[in-house]
């Protein structure tokens, strides 16, 4: 089975500070997700990244990809309320089309 | 446009009344799941269709049951619904084999789901 362990749990920040999330696992993952997902609604997709050691920046976000593709990370600099969801991550495993999420990351950004 | 649709947002039922949750889809992709989701935890997913493949999840009690009559309905039923049902339900589809992109999954709204 596997697993992937997110943390922080929970984040509570003020409005231009920095975070970083991060997602770990013991298995090796061929790609992972990054989804937010408002209060009330389904997640929405926010990057894939599918080689090790590969970095994506999306605004004010910048993920990363473990070079061993077993962890990940998302990094938001100077956090606005906007960014206030929850976040997970989600892996695919080698031969499976199924995801495995992370329990999450709540994120408040205080104005 | 909505690409995954779910009907209704919310739901209201009585504790063990039968309560079906419904999802369409217009990206026409080959497999559709339900997840249940409770208050800022994780999706947990209960089972899926890979094309008319039904998929159960182990740990999915019998109590939740799911139909797909074509490729863009697929019907979450729950037979008895108990208090510990309450909780937000998504739909969610894929379409396997872009496995360059990664598997990402389209989610719905959801349905959320108060059992009274």
């Amino acid at each position: 089975t596997q697993l992937l362990e997110q943390s922080p749990q929970f984040l509570s920040i003020q409005e231009g500070e920095n975070l970083t999330v991060y997602c770990n696992s013991s298995s090796v993952f061929s790609s992972l997700q990054w989804y937010r997902q408002e209060p009330g609604e389904g997640p929405v997709l926010l990057v894939t990244v599918v080689t090790g050691g590969e970095v994506k920046k999306l605004k004010r976000l910048t993920f990363q990809f473990g070079d061993a593709r077993k962890d990940s990370s998302l990094h938001i600099t100077a956090a606005q309320p906007g960014d206030t969801g929850l976040y997970l991550c989600a892996g695919d495993g080698a031969g499976s089309y199924q995801l495995t999420f992370g329990k999450g990351t709540k994120l408040s950004v205080i104005p | 446009d909505a690409m995954v649709i779910q009907n209704p947002r919310y739901q209201v039922t009585q504790f063990g009344k039968p309560v079906t949750l419904s999802c369409s889809q217009t990206l026409n992709h080959n497999v559709m799941y339900w997840y249940q989701q409770k208050s800022s935890q994780a999706p947990k997913l209960l089972f899926h269709y890979y094309d008319k493949d039904f998929n159960n999840e182990a740990d999915t009690p019998d109590n939740f049951q799911s139909r797909r009559p074509n490729t863009s309905f697929c019907f979450l039923d729950i037979r008895s619904p108990g208090l510990g049902d309450a909780a937000m339900y998504l739909c969610a589809t894929s379409r396997v084999g872009n496995r360059l992109a990664g598997e990402r999954q389209y989610f719905g709204p959801g349905t959320r789901l108060t059992v009274l």
